[in-house]
């Protein structure tokens, strides 16, 4: 079965710098979320879609921006990259009368 | 908000033997309880959810119960195979059909099962 599909898997990046996570949501999911997992520590919401609109808003800097587009994939923005940062990005998937959650591979960013 | 909590923070089993992870959360609100498997550089895999109408679930190896009393719910492995080494998640949501961005996460449990 399709799963969720991250690009890139692994990203590293000076500090303020900017860099661009992309998702790609399980086929007829309308849902995509984005998470942020420090090391050692459980992930952490950070912004969510709905049908290609904003829906909530978790623990994301203003330095980040994300949006989904008509095919439904998602693109995390992260400008002035801050040491901290460097973690696991996860997006997750779902239909909205469905409320289970899958998770991509995740995308490892560091900021040197 | 909700806060979840997750015991212990590293279990280690024999091959065959048990497993047990036990998870609180404080909001009785919450209603949708998945449980989350991650391997390492990889992405949480849900291996067994459960809802608050319901109060066991099993599947296979695997069994879930929830006490809503006690705002409560365990995750039960059953005869651990090496491969079951990862670290497990808890999470709690007040939405259970848009559970994502409710989700609050327990900490974690590393399992380590020797062969």
């Amino acid at each position: 079965a399709a799963g969720v599909i991250q690009s890139p898997r692994h990203l590293i990046k000076e500090k303020r710098e900017t860099a661009t996570l992309k998702c790609y949501p399980i086929p007829r999911h309308d849902t995509v979320y984005w998470y942020q997992q420090g090391p050692g520590q459980d992930p952490q919401f950070l912004i969510s879609f709905y049908e290609k609109m904003q829906s909530d808003k978790g623990s994301i800097p203003d330095r980040f921006s994300a949006q989904q587009f008509s095919d439904y994939h998602s693109e995390l923005n992260m400008s002035s990259l801050e040491l901290g940062d460097s973690a696991l990005y996860f997006c997750a998937s779902t239909r909205q009368d469905s409320g289970e959650l899958f998770f991509g591979e995740g995308s490892r960013l560091t900021v040197l | 908000g909700e806060n979840v909590e997750q015991h212990p923070s590293t279990l280690s089993v024999q091959e065959g033997d048990s497993a047990v992870i036990k998870c609180t959360y404080s909001d009785s609100a919450s209603n949708y309880f998945p449980w989350y498997k991650q391997e390492l550089g990889k992405g949480p895999q849900l291996i067994i959810d459960i809802r608050s109408n319901v109060g066991e679930k099993k599947d296979q190896r695997i069994a879930v119960t929830l006490n809503k009393t006690a705002k409560h719910f365990s995750l039960h492995i059953t005869e651990t195979q090496p491969e079951d080494s990862a670290v497990y998640f808890c999470a709690a949501s007040m939405n259970l059909y848009n559970a994502g961005n409710m989700l609050t996460f327990g900490g974690g449990t590393r399992l380590m099962v020797k062969p």
